[in-house]
């Protein structure tokens, strides 16, 4: 069974970082492309950031919205997807999900792990 | 980017009606990429079509997908009490993948 468990999520200032993390199992984690996707209270669903799996040797992509400011990395040894989250703005504020991508199609995300609640704020 | 508009944003349809949920995008979709995923109220998105008209496991068959180019839809045969719930639809041809803004289907 596919599980992905975010963690690392909080309260922080505007202009802080924080990393959240994504612990997978249940798959093969190495070779399968990986997704932050947020969601701010009461809105709709973001893409933030994707890593390709380990045949596209990692590729990293961002919205234009977190470019400079957010870096996705994975350790495939700890089965584990990470988002460093530098600069921070209140309009980062969001549950962010991890989301399994699929094999051949990275940005079709398949399952999804239940959040972690990022709130930026004074 | 491709932007995605749905349509319409709130739709009040009595358990065992017909829903019709419209996505209209702003340029083609390439190859049919285009996916939707259901959300229920303090729950995780999850996908529910992808290729525009393929059921992802699990999902019944009164959940159907069809359309091309630019316009897609998402149907709903005999709404069931669980099928309440946020829907919205994404492309995922190429970065950046967007989502739709989301159509609530609630109980009237």
């Amino acid at each position: 069974e596919v599980q992905l468990l975010e963690s690392g999520g909080g309260l922080v200032q505007p202009g802080g970082s924080l990393r959240l993390s994504c612990a997978a199992s249940g798959f093969t984690f190495r070779i399968y492309p990986m997704s932050w996707v947020r969601q701010a209270p009461g809105k709709g669903l973001e893409w933030v950031s994707l890593i390709g799996g380990s045949g596209s040797g990692g590729s990293t992509y961002y919205a234009d919205s977190v470019k400079g400011r957010f870096t996705i990395s994975r350790d495939n040894s700890k089965n584990t997807l990470y988002l460093q989250m530098n600069s921070l703005r209140a309009e980062d504020t969001a549950l962010y999900y991890c989301a399994k991508g699929a094999l051949d199609y990275g940005g079709l995300f398949d399952y999804w792990g239940q959040g972690t609640l990022v709130t930026v704020s004074s | 980017e491709i932007v995605l508009t749905q349509s319409p944003g709130t739709l009040s349809l009595s358990p065992g009606e017909r829903a019709t949920l419209s996505c209209r995008a702003s340029q083609s979709v390439s190859s049919s990429y285009l996916a939707w995923y259901q959300q229920k109220p303090g729950q995780a998105p999850r996908l529910l079509i992808y290729a525009t008209s393929s059921r992802a496991t699990g999902i019944p068959d009164r959940f159907s997908g069809s359309g091309s180019g630019t316009d897609f839809t998402l149907t709903i045969s005999r709404l069931e009490p669980e099928d309440f719930a946020g829907y919205y639809c994404q492309h995922y041809g190429s970065s950046p993948w967007t989502f739709g803004q989301g159509t609530k289907v609630e109980i009237k």
